[in-house]
């Protein structure tokens, strides 16, 4: 069964600041989705990247990014230009390339990041 | 853009009543997943439903059951309800297109059981 480590469970950042988060993960798949997910107060899961496995090339979004080391099994997410507004609970999920319904996720325990005035 | 809708958004109830979640999937996804997320906890998966069959069983505890529609809205029933089963109960869906797909999450319902 795959399992997913966040190692970090608090972290804070000032504003405009560089945070990362890290997440470890194993599997022996060889094809997989990793994923950051953010869970500001409200608790509405909201994507925030997503990376395939075969792809070597890290995923952006806009100030977030991530390093992906798959022989490693890292996949960290970097948050540039920290705002307020990034302030929540961020989750490391990651989920097999299957069919049919058993796309489940597998969530790490998650990691709360503070963004200071 | 229609999302995920769950209901009711809040729900409390007594130890050993019964509750009905319901889920409403974005128009066209065919399958629905189910996650419980207790305080403080990381969301972890219930069941999910395929096609309108069940496609895949996590933890689950045996006094709940789910079922998915012909209008592929998936409810999860929930009997002689605990203390522990307080949680926030996140919906999700997606389209199946060869495991390319995203899930979209629900709001959630929070289950307070006193």
């Amino acid at each position: 069964a795959q399992t997913v480590t966040q190692s970090q469970p608090e972290m804070s950042v000032q504003e405009a600041e560089t945070v990362t988060l890290s997440c470890t993960y194993d599997t022996s798949e060889s094809d997989y989705y990793l994923f950051w997910y953010k869970q500001p107060p409200s608790r509405q899961m909201i994507l925030v990247i997503r990376q395939e496995a075969y792809k070597q090339q890290n995923a952006t979004e806009n100030r977030f990014s991530v390093n992906f080391q798959k022989a490693a099994k890292s996949f960290s997410l970097k948050i540039s230009d920290s705002q307020l507004g990034d302030a929540a609970m961020y989750f490391c999920a990651y989920r097999s390339v299957t069919q049919g319904g058993s796309e489940k996720l597998v969530f790490g325990k998650g990691t709360k990041l503070t963004v200071n005035p | 853009a229609a999302g995920v809708i769950q209901s009711p958004r809040h729900l409390i109830k007594e130890k050993r009543e019964t509750a009905t979640l319901k889920c409403y999937p974005i128009p066209r996804h065919d399958t629905v997943y189910w996650y419980q997320q207790g305080p403080g906890q990381d969301p972890q998966f219930l069941i999910s439903f395929y096609e309108k069959m069940q496609s895949d069983k996590g933890s689950i505890p045996d006094r709940f059951s789910a079922q998915q529609f012909s209008d592929y809205h998936s409810e999860l029933n929930m009997s002689s309800l605990e203390l522990g089963d307080s949680a926030l109960y996140f919906c999700a869906s997606s389209i199946s297109t060869g495991g390319n797909e995203k899930l979209f999450f629900g709001s959630g319902t929070q289950l307070s059981v006193l």
